[in-house]
């Protein structure tokens, strides 16, 4: 069973530039997180979805950060524009039965 | 405000011996509670989980307790092997349908040969 995949693994940007990552859960998990990791901590929740819709972006700054999974599969998060403070992983995961599985995740460095 | 609390940042046992890493909790709405191990580049992966209705669950080497009334977990591993030495989160979840994870800051676990 492939596991959650996601790209790009690396990007560097400037602040205020905007910057975009991918998502692909595995296939038949209807649930799918996005996680902040910063450095020294641990994964904080961003965003869930449940198929398509939104379940919980409490945590989400919506100012800056937007997530989209239109068709209910991949998804997206974009951060436009980017400040030093989001320098971090940024983890997905999706859910089977009470487990989430993670994907190797992105990490942004913002200069 | 942290509800779930990593307070050892790192540990190091010898080879064969036991590891013990500790989570301790604030939140008494937290119903259920896992470990990942995360290594360098990778995202973390489950380990092992507890139900609050257990207070212990076994799996392998890996021996989760849980003690409700002190709101602390704590991961055994027996015994500890070089391939073990990882970033150990906990995490914790309120149940429901949505069974979203509020994790530690982890703990860097060395295993030395």
């Amino acid at each position: 069973e492939a596991g959650v995949a996601q790209s790009p693994r690396y990007k560097i940007i400037e602040k205020r530039q905007s910057v975009a990552f991918w998502c692909n859960p595995i296939s038949g998990h209807a649930t799918l997180y996005w996680y902040q990791q910063i450095l020294g901590q641990g994964p904080k929740l961003l965003i869930q979805f449940q198929n398509n819709g939104v379940v919980d972006d409490s945590q989400l700054p919506k100012d800056r950060f937007s997530a989209e999974r239109l068709k209910g599969v991949d998804s997206t998060l974009k951060i436009q524009p980017a400040k030093l403070e989001d320098s971090a992983v940024y983890l997905c995961a999706s859910r089977g039965g009470n487990e989430q599985f993670f994907g190797p995740g992105t990490r942004l460095t913002v200069l | 405000d942290q509800q779930v609390k990593q307070n050892s940042p790192s540990l190091s046992v010898q080879e064969g011996r036991i590891s013990i890493l500790n989570c301790d909790y604030t939140n008494s709405m937290f119903d259920y509670f896992l470990w990942y191990k995360k290594y360098p580049a990778e995202g973390p992966t489950f380990l092992i989980s507890i139900s609050s209705i257990k207070d212990k669950n076994e799996d392998g080497r890996f021996t989760v307790f849980l003690n409700k009334s002190a709101k602390h977990l704590s991961l055994h591993i027996v015994p500890s092997q070089p391939g073990d030495s990882a970033v150990y989160f906990c995490a914790a979840s309120e149940g429901g349908s949505n069974y979203k994870l509020t994790f530690g800051k982890g703990t860097l676990l060395t295993v030395n040969p």
